[in-house]
């Protein structure tokens, strides 16, 4: 149990262009999913803390207008790169928490990642 | 100051011998939590084990435990009888803050290679 799904898992695309990446949990319900970015050999930084049905927290220096995120279901939210640049290349992960996600002491259920390349 | 110190930056183990994975944590919460992560090379995170810090029984989930001593505010995986498939990036985290504002903390991680 505790699936998470995350597609696409690979993305190369041309600089200017907007990438929307879909996170899903297949098997429970989710009122909170987080967003990570990790760059090559290095830990996962947090970049948001998506919340059902309200708007996402961010953490200090991350752009929201670069960074949208929409969490419309218990079991689905979405990050969009607007309008990326090589910079915004790395690799990109998503988790869950199963139940009432900051109450609940359960691990998170991470997806597979989505390795981004803007060229 | 780090929250998660994770001081090996890679660690290499004999196949079916045990290895300990140290983790180092700073928290002034009385409730926090504790985990463990595998990251294998095709990037998915997975999750192995959870620690309580109220649960005075180390974890141990199959060919994993968690050492936890909290007065020295350490919590190291030990990973019994290696296996080549436990060759992975290994993280450490730990979840802060009150109850509906937890935090999440990951470690820089460890790179374990078993070796044959």
């Amino acid at each position: 149990g505790a699936v998470v799904s995350q597609h696409p898992s690979r993305v190369i695309c041309k600089s200017g262009t907007s990438v929307k990446i879909e996170c899903r949990s297949l098997d429970f319900q989710a009122t909170t999913m987080f967003w990570y970015r990790q760059f090559p050999k290095q830990s996962l930084m947090l970049m948001a803390t998506s919340n059902e049905g309200s708007k996402a927290t961010y953490e200090q220096g991350v752009e929201k207008d670069k960074f949208l995120i929409n969490h419309a279901s218990l079991t689905l939210s979405t990050l969009t790169v607007t309008s990326a640049h090589p910079e915004d290349s790395s690799f990109y992960i998503c988790s869950a928490i199963p139940g009432q996600g900051s109450y609940s002491n359960q691990p998170q259920h991470f997806g597979d990642g989505t390795r981004l390349s803007i060229l | 100051a780090q929250k998660i110190t994770q001081t090996q930056p890679g660690m290499f183990v004999q196949e079916k011998e045990a290895v300990t994975l140290d983790c180092t944590y700073d928290t002034s919460d009385q409730s926090y939590g504790l985990f463990w992560y595998k990251q294998p090379s095709s990037g998915e995170m997975i999750f192995l084990i959870y620690q309580g810090s109220y649960d005075e029984q180390n974890a141990t989930e199959g060919r994993y435990s968690l050492n936890f001593q909290k007065a020295r505010k350490s919590a190291n995986l030990v990973i019994s009888a290696s296996q080549l498939g436990d060759s992975a990036m290994y993280f450490c985290a730990m979840r802060e803050g009150p109850s509906g504002t937890y935090k999440y903390i990951f470690g820089t991680g460890t790179r374990l290679k078993v070796l044959a």
